[in-house]
C-alpha cells in the first residue's frame, strides 16, 4: 500500500489561530479524505478532497473553517481556522483508489495529527 | 441515518483463545464492510475486507458477513496480547459512495 505522511504529528496552539496540516502520499491516488478522531469517539469524516475542485465537506463541516486544497493527486492540506478548544483533536488524512487497485472504497489512513488547542 | 453498531467493550480474553467481535449495521443495501485495527495513539490500519455473504479468512483472522441479519464479526484465533487494541467496524452505504460509516470500536484485551 501507499506511504502516506502528515505533518505536522502534533501542536498545541492558542484559541484564534489557525493551523494548516499537510498529507503527503508517495504514489497517485484518486481519492483523499480528512477526519477527525476526538477521544474515545469514532472517526468522523470532515470533507473528500477533490483534485483541482473544491472539497466536498460532509454536514457539520464547512469550508470557512476547514478549507482544504489538493493541487495534484499526491498532497493535500486541511486548515483549521480560528480554533477553539472544542477543536481538540487527532486530524487524520486517508487514501484510496490507490497503486491502480479497482477497489476504491479501501481507505488506508496516515499516522494522524494531534491537536491541542488551549 | 446510517448507523453501525459495536459493543465499546472492553472485551478481555486469555491469550491463545478466540476473540469474537461484533458489528450491526442499519443500511440493508450496503455492500462493502471492512475491520481496522488501532492501536493506542495510532492510526487505523486495515485488516479484513469482506464483500460477500460467508467467511473470509486471512491467517488468524476471520470475516463473516450475514447481510440478511445485518451483521458482521471478526474472529481471531490463538489471540496474542500484540493483539491488543480498538477494532473499528467500517460499512459503506449503499450507493457506491466509497465513503464507509465506521463504528465506535471495540476495545479487545489479551492477557497472558
Amino acid at each position: 500500500s501507499a506511504v502516506i505522511s502528515q505533518k505536522p504529528s502534533r501542536d498545541i496552539c492558542q484559541r484564534g489561530t489557525s493551523l494548516t496540516i499537510q498529507c503527503q502520499v508517495d504514489s497517485q491516488v484518486t481519492m483523499m479524505f480528512w477526519y477527525r478522531q476526538q477521544p474515545g469517539q469514532s472517526l468522523t469524516l470532515i470533507a473528500t478532497a477533490n483534485q483541482g475542485s473544491e472539497a466536498t465537506y460532509e454536514s457539520g463541516f464547512v469550508i470557512d473553517k476547514f478549507p482544504i486544497s489538493r493541487p495534484n493527486l499526491t498532497f493535500s492540506t486541511l486548515t483549521v481556522s480560528n480554533m477553539s478548544p472544542e477543536d481538540s483533536s487527532i486530524y487524520l488524512c486517508s487514501v484510496g483508489g490507490q497503486g491502480g487497485s479497482a477497489i476504491y472504497n479501501e481507505q488506508f489512513f496516515g499516522p494522524g495529527t494531534r491537536l491541542t488547542v488551549l | 441515518q446510517k448507523e453501525v453498531e459495536q459493543n465499546s467493550g472492553p472485551l478481555s480474553v486469555p491469550e491463545g483463545a478466540i476473540a469474537s467481535l461484533n458489528c450491526t449495521y442499519s443500511d440493508r443495501g450496503s455492500q462493502s464492510f471492512f475491520w481496522y485495527r488501532q492501536y493506542s495513539g495510532k492510526s487505523p490500519e486495515l485488516i479484513m475486507s469482506i464483500y460477500s455473504n460467508g467467511d473470509k479468512e486471512d491467517g488468524r483472522f476471520t470475516a463473516q458477513l450475514n447481510k440478511a441479519s445485518q451483521y458482521v464479526s471478526l474472529l481471531i484465533r490463538d489471540s496474542q496480547p500484540s493483539d491488543s487494541a480498538t477494532y473499528l467496524c467500517a460499512v459503506e452505504e449503499s450507493g457506491g459512495s466509497y465513503i464507509p460509516t465506521f463504528g465506535r470500536g471495540t476495545s479487545l484485551i489479551v492477557h497472558p
